[in-house]
């Protein structure tokens, strides 16, 4: 298994324009976790799914963030348009059970400028 | 509101000394832990985990400990190792939600 797979690894950006992250779930995971990790907070989680169903999106910062999961598998996370404050490493990650924790993709550094 | 926090940004040891990383947690609910490593360019990785019926958990080099009534959990490393300097992520999961909340993060560094 090739692990969450994240894409793309850096995206450079300017203000005003649309941004899409993209995440690829290990094969028999049912949760989706999309994180934004910054200096000051550490891992804020955003939004999560279960059986590709929103769980909880109380933590997209507003409504400029939006995200999908269109199959079991994949989802993705939009910004549109993008801030400079949206800079950050954004992970998703996926679980099978609370209690053998998450697997965590590699990250996408967004830089918007 | 950080429900699970780690005050300490960083924290530096010599190799082969105990490295005591320390997280607080304000959700009572919280019944499950666990600490996550990053490496640089990379996502967390799972590291230990403790529920909240035990008050220890040991695997190798690395111990968690749980205070409940102080809602206080430490991750202990000993003997430290240079191939531990990483940050350290605290995480929290209860009551009826799936999803995990982590804190700030702790910069280990251990210097040969």
């Amino acid at each position: 298994d090739a692990g969450v797979i994240q894409s793309p690894r850096h995206e450079v950006t300017e203000m005003g324009q649309e941004v899409t992250l993209r995440c690829k779930l290990i094969s028999g995971h049912n949760s989706l976790f999309w994180y934004r990790q910054t200096m000051m907070r550490g891992l804020e989680l955003l939004i999560y799914f279960n059986n590709n169903v929103p769980i909880d999106d109380s933590g997209m910062p507003e409504d400029r963030f939006s995200a999908k999961m269109p199959n079991a598998s994949f989802s993705t996370l939009k910004i549109q348009p993008s801030e400079p404050r949206d800079s950050a490493v954004y992970f998703c990650a996926s679980s099978k059970d609370r209690l053998w924790g998450y697997t965590f993709g590699s990250g996408t550094r967004l830089t918007v400028v | 509101d950080q429900q699970v926090k780690q005050n300490s940004p960083s924290l530096s040891v010599q190799e082969g000394r105990i490295s005591i990383l320390n997280c607080d947690y304000t959700n009572s609910m919280f019944d499950y832990f666990l600490w996550y490593k990053k490496y640089p360019a990379e996502g967390p990785t799972f590291l230990i985990s403790i529920s909240s019926i035990k008050d220890k958990n040991e695997d190798g080099r690395f111990t968690v400990f749980l205070n409940k009534s102080a809602k206080h959990l430490s991750l202990h490393i000993v003997p430290s190792q240079p191939g531990d300097s990483a940050v350290y992520f605290c995480a929290a999961l209860g009551g009826n939600n799936n999803d995990m909340r982590f804190g700030a993060g702790t910069r280990l560094t251990v210097k040969p």
